[in-house]
């Protein structure tokens, strides 16, 4: 069925690297994706965006890369803090008015100093 | 912009009794609601789809007389565990789309900070 999922479950970097994030969906008519990132007993915090007519999208410290050939999603997180310790989920909109996102199943950034 | 809030953030009951989450958006009006469950290390799974003035949609495997949905206006959805058991205890996670966003805006969904039930 369609289903969006994540490469890694986990990923360890040290403060102040850069941290790559990614993820497989698998609905190519999917028009809009979106990353959050879930601290430890929080909601999904909404980070970035990106529309499927775009390739790149830049936000503070984030960048998002879509590569629709190969349906692909990637959150790009440069000079990683501590504060960025969460889990992180890549969702996408399968481009039915209305539907709810997919999520997928989440990867787990842990940032140690 | 676009806060969702969710109230209570814990909860503890009785077996066989209910309890009631309510899901808010405070400076936006929500055309849309979603309800999650969250099991720990697992991602959200969609419970089911709440559009003000009408019935919800519920996913498949949800049952709809045990988790009541009202969503009474275009600000507040009410999600009732009716007859709680232990493996009801979840995260309880509500989104939101904005009414009055436009383009594709209008398929962000955001969360509210979750609702922990346990059920003892």
């Amino acid at each position: 069925g369609e289903s969006v999922g994540l490469h890694l479950p986990t990923l360890s970097v040290q403060e102040g690297d850069n941290s790559i994030i990614n993820c497989a969906y698998s609905n190519s008519a999917s028009d809009y994706f979106i990353w959050y990132k879930q601290e430890s007993g929080k909601g999904p915090q909404f980070i970035i965006d990106i529309r499927s007519n775009m390739d790149k999208r830049q936000g503070q410290r984030v960048t998002v890369l879509l590569n629709k050939t190969v349906k692909h999603l990637s959150l790009q997180i440069a000079a990683t803090q501590p504060g960025d310790s969460a889990v992180y989920f890549c969702a996408e909109n399968p481009s039915q008015a209305g539907t709810a996102l997919i999520f997928g199943k989440g990867t787990t950034l842990s940032v140690s100093s | 912009g676009a806060v969702v809030s969710q109230h209570p953030s814990r909860v503890i009951c009785k077996s066989g009794t209910s309890v009631k989450i309510e899901c808010r958006s405070l400076d936006f009006q929500a055309t849309t609601m979603f309800w999650y469950r969250q099991f720990p290390k697992q991602s959200l799974m969609l419970m089911a789809t709440s559009n003000e003035g009408s019935k919800a949609t519920y996913e498949q495997g949800v049952e709809k007389d045990k988790f009541l949905i009202n969503h009474a206006s275009l600000t507040l959805s009410t999600l009732t565990v009716t007859s709680a058991h232990p493996e009801d205890s979840s995260f309880y996670i509500c989104s939101a789309r904005d009414r009055l966003a436009g383009g594709y805006l209008q398929e962000t969904q955001y969360f509210g900070p979750g609702t922990r039930l346990l059920v003892l």
